[in-house]
């Protein structure tokens, strides 16, 4: 069955230095979401991307977050700099399209920021 | 307002019991709601949906209810397993196509 890949896992960093999430979405599925969940709370919404274009980015700290989709297939996510309140898991999630309700995830980066 | 809520953050059921998880939304125009399954250190998983023009819909032991006039859903597991204990998460899809998520509850089944 396809899934979606997500690497690191794991990641611990300190404070002020830049980290990097990628994602590698289920084939075929043109939208991508990356999401911020923090202990005790539902997914929060970072970034949408259409194909290679962002449809919304509106929930994302353009300050210091940064998200691509160069060529429409895999995605990074960037914080740079990486700040405590930044520790989170970080999704990602794949679906044929926008208008498709199902959202499949990859298993997340744990990020760890000290 | 687009808010979902899941107001027990933890539930402990018998197993062979039934389990009912609630969820509470503010938005009457969210048209898709969806309860996603977690397990820990993984991605959630989609477990069951329903279109806001329903009121039940049913997939073997998991059934949701939708209350339009309460704003209201119920997910059913019945008769519940030990492998059911997880984190579950209620969402709800808005006009833009995007998915609203409840803080979710955590389903403790007990032997």
């Amino acid at each position: 069955e396809a899934e979606v890949a997500q690497s690191p896992r794991y990641k611990i960093t300190e404070k002020s230095q830049a980290v990097a999430f990628w994602c590698d979405p289920i084939s075929g599925h043109a939208t991508l979401y990356w999401y911020r969940q923090i202990l005790g709370q539902g997914p929060e919404l970072l970034v949408q991307f259409q194909d290679e274009s962002v449809v919304d980015d509106s929930q994302l700290p353009k300050d210091r977050f940064s998200a691509e989709r160069l060529k429409g297939v895999d995605s990074t996510l960037k914080i740079q700099p990486a700040e405590l309140g930044d520790s989170a898991m970080y999704l990602c999630a794949s679906s044929l399209g926008d208008s498709y309700y199902e959202q499949y995830f990859g298993p997340g980066t744990r990020l760890t920021v000290t | 307002d687009q808010q979902v809520k899941q107001n027990s953050p933890s539930l402990s059921v018998q197993e062979g019991r039934i389990s009912i998880l609630n969820c509470d939304y503010t938005n009457s125009m969210f048209d898709y709601f969806l309860w996603y399954k977690k397990y820990p250190a993984e991605g959630p998983t989609f477990l069951i949906s329903i279109s806001s023009i329903k009121d039940k819909n049913e997939d073997g032991r998991f059934t949701v209810f939708l209350n339009k006039s309460a704003k209201h859903l119920s997910l059913h597991i019945v008769p519940s397993q030990p492998g059911d204990s997880a984190v579950y998460f209620c969402a709800a899809r808005n006009s833009n196509y995007q998915l609203i998520w409840g803080a979710g509850t955590k389903l403790i089944i007990k032997p």
